[in-house]
């Protein structure tokens, strides 16, 4: 079945660093979501990106999604303590739309 | 407006018993989607229901079940508890796919 995975699974930065995080899933994606969970806290919805080779930015976050469709990555520049969480990506794999599928997560830890 | 509900928030139960989750979606939302999340296995899909219809289920086995009632409200039951059942459940609902999801703060099931 399809699987999505993250890396890296968790990183520590100082406040003011800049953080990636890589999904890649074994399909090809109809759309990509991003989430954010906060510790202790439940997942909640950032992006949503559809087209190949699209980019959208959130103040200091820019989503990507790769131009076949099968990775994407979430890159937030200048961290801030508010940032700490697990991002999460999900797909829909082309042909089954009423399954979300969700990525391994990466932890974020930032430091000051 | 009230976002999604979940009931109870936590639960302990003894192993070979049985349990039953409610989720409460956002109104207007006919999409209702139930994942299991474990520090190891992260976010795990289980089933998604779409005006009463299951439409995708995940690997979990058949003590895993699901329902959808005519208001949206969903149910989600674990026959025959098992210790490896202890997880937060997850809920999320949607206008459906590609939408994104919106999530309840979830159940946490503690199996002895």
């Amino acid at each position: 079945g399809q699987q999505v995975m993250q890396i890296p699974q968790y990183q520590h930065v100082q406040e003011g660093e800049d953080f990636t995080t890589y999904c890649n899933s074994s399909t090809t994606l109809s759309n990509i979501q991003w989430y954010k969970q906060r510790p202790g806290g439940h997942p909640v919805f950032l992006i949503q990106l559809v087209k190949s080779g699209e980019v959208k930015k959130q103040k200091r976050l820019t989503f990507q999604f790769g131009e076949a469709k099968k990775n994407s990555s979430l890159h937030i520049t200048a961290t801030q303590t508010t940032d700490v969480g697990t991002y999460f990506c999900a797909g829909r794999e082309v042909g089954t739309a009423s399954k979300l599928t969700f990525g391994t997560g990466t932890r974020l830890q930032v430091t000051l | 407006k009230a976002g999604v509900t979940q009931t109870p928030r936590y639960l302990i139960k003894t192993r070979g018993q049985q349990v039953t989750l409610s989720c409460s979606p956002i109104s207007g939302h006919r999409s209702v989607s139930w994942y299991q999340q474990t520090p190891g296995q992260g976010l795990q899909f289980l089933f998604e229901y779409f005006s009463e219809t299951q439409r995708n289920k995940g690997n979990f086995p058949g003590r895993f079940s699901g329902r959808q009632f005519s208001n949206s409200r969903s149910e989600m039951n674990v026959s025959t508890l098992e210790l490896g059942d202890s997880a937060l459940y997850l809920c999320a609902s949607s206008m459906g796919p590609p939408t994104e999801a919106f999530f309840g703060q979830g159940t946490r099931l503690t199996v002895v």
